[in-house]
């Protein structure tokens, strides 16, 4: 069955610092793309970051990168140079050919001024 | 471009009610998707739509919800007779494209949701 672990509930960082959001996930899908959304107090959902299983590099969107370590079934979300408007909900996700997204229970990240 | 919208924000009804929610996906897109998402909890897939497919309708918790598509674009998502347990907030996405095995065009973007409690 597939599944994406989230395992640290809650995390403190300082502003300006760099932190890092495990996940690690399980499939026996060849091909799945894994992703993660920021959920701030309003509720919304943001997507912030995509990854292929195939991709060789990295992905990176400005403040956001992807540690992808596909042996390990790891996807790390590393937030550089944190501000205060990081603070929120960290969830991870994985799709695969079934098209759904199945999510991790997620990290609550506060920056620390 | 316009977001995924969603309507109500908020709704309070009574246990034994039925309630309707409306989801407006992003122009253009083929996929649309259910969550639900319990108070301090990850999403919970409901059911998905892509073009003119049967829905996979797997996440679906018991037969009091159903889902439909209307000419490819707004869904309704209707739960009948509501009970407490039903009360979340309910989100709508949109993709691209569904079915590529984990492509970018499976990027879901989400609508605000709309916030149930079943009193």
């Amino acid at each position: 069955a597939q599944k994406i672990t989230q395992t640290q509930p809650g995390m403190f960082v300082q502003e300006k610092e760099a932190v890092t959001l495990d996940c690690t996930y399980d499939t026996s899908d060849p091909s799945y793309g894994l992703f993660w959304y920021k959920q701030p107090s309003s509720g919304e959902m943001i997507f912030l970051i995509y990854q292929g299983s195939y991709d060789q590099q990295n992905a990176t969107e400005g403040r956001y990168s992807l540690n992808f370590q596909k042996a390990r079934k790891s996807a790390n979300l590393v937030i550089s140079a944190s501000q205060l408007g990081d603070s929120a909900m960290y969830f991870c996700a994985m799709s695969n050919q079934g098209g759904k997204l199945i999510f991790g229970q997620g990290t609550e990240l506060s920056v620390k001024p | 471009g316009a977001g995924v919208s969603q309507s109500p924000s908020n709704k309070v009804t009574e246990k034994g009610k039925d309630v309707e929610l409306r989801c407006d996906p992003i122009s253009g897109h083929t996929a649309l998707y259910w969550y639900r998402q319990s108070l301090g909890q990850g999403l919970e897939f409901l059911i998905y739509f892509q073009g003119n497919s049967a829905p996979d309708k797997s996440g679906l918790p018991s037969d009091r919800f159903s889902a439909e598509r209307t000419g490819g674009s707004v869904s309704t998502l209707t739960i009948q007779r509501t009970q407490q347990e039903d009360s979340a907030v309910y989100l709508c996405a949109s993709s691209q494209q569904s079915g590529l095995a984990g492509g970018p065009g499976e990027t879901q973007y989400f609508g605000p949701g709309t916030r149930l409690l079943v009193l």
